[in-house]
């Protein structure tokens, strides 16, 4: 099984600030098959990024992925009030597993 | 547009069973693989089972194995998860979320219900 550590556990920002959070693989993923989800409280979770780097449809450019093989990260160029969540990536090279996530908290 | 929507959830005492539903509408159900995810309170997301859109290939983690089933009916856009010998720690939302490719493998989620929620208590 593939498992993914996220950090850091909290990111605490202010709504203009750039956030910077990583997705580590305890081997390394295939194809680049990672994606990161957003969560709200009392939400469903929703895609952002596939294949590392794609966009999912109607995600803001502000959002971008990158990493390849064992590291990936999700910014967040300049967040805006409604990016405050918990952030989940998720490899689906071998069967599917997730991160244990990251809050981006308001500072 | 496309929804899923989740039912069945609700209180049930350990050992006991549990169907759970997922009604999907605004795709073409038969041409998508489809997933059980679930969050316990507090916690973060643990995939649970999927199927392919034929239902000719599915997985499941493993301490769900031997204890759930998935399936899903085409002809009533519809997923299901069945439960059986439920303990307090399969406390969660159940989330369906539809895979991206017609194949199961290397599908992302990218449609997700609203959840049910299970409760394993006595």
């Amino acid at each position: 099984e593939i498992v993914l550590t996220q950090s850091p556990g909290t990111l605490s920002l202010s709504p203009g600030e750039r956030a910077t959070l990583s997705c580590r693989a305890s081997q390394s993923v295939s194809n680049n098959y990672l994606a990161w989800y957003q969560q709200k409280p009392g939400q469903a979770p929703r895609l952002l990024i596939y294949d590392a780097s794609s966009r999912a449809t109607g995600i803001p450019d502000r959002f971008s992925g990158s990493g390849s093989g064992t590291d990936f990260t999700l910014t967040i160029s300049r967040l805006e009030p409604d990016d405050f969540a918990v952030y989940y990536c998720q490899q689906y090279d071998s069967a599917w597993t997730f991160g244990q996530g990251t809050k981006v908290e308001i500072k | 547009e496309v929804q899923l929507v989740e039912s069945g959830g609700g209180l049930v005492t350990p050992g006991g069973s549990l169907r759970l539903s997922c009604a999907a509408s605004g795709f073409t159900f038969s041409s998508y693989s489809m997933n059980w995810v679930r969050q316990a309170p507090g916690k973060g997301l643990e995939w649970v089972s999927s199927i392919s859109s034929s239902s000719g290939y599915i997985y499941y983690a493993d301490s769900m194995k031997g204890r759930f089933t998935i399936s899903r009916d085409n002809a009533k856009n519809s997923l299901y998860l069945q439960m059986n010998s439920l303990r307090a720690d399969d406390t969660a939302v159940y989330y369906c979320a539809r895979g991206s490719r017609i194949q199961l493998s290397n599908s992302v989620f990218d449609y997700w219900g609203q959840g049910t929620r299970v409760t394993v208590s006595s």
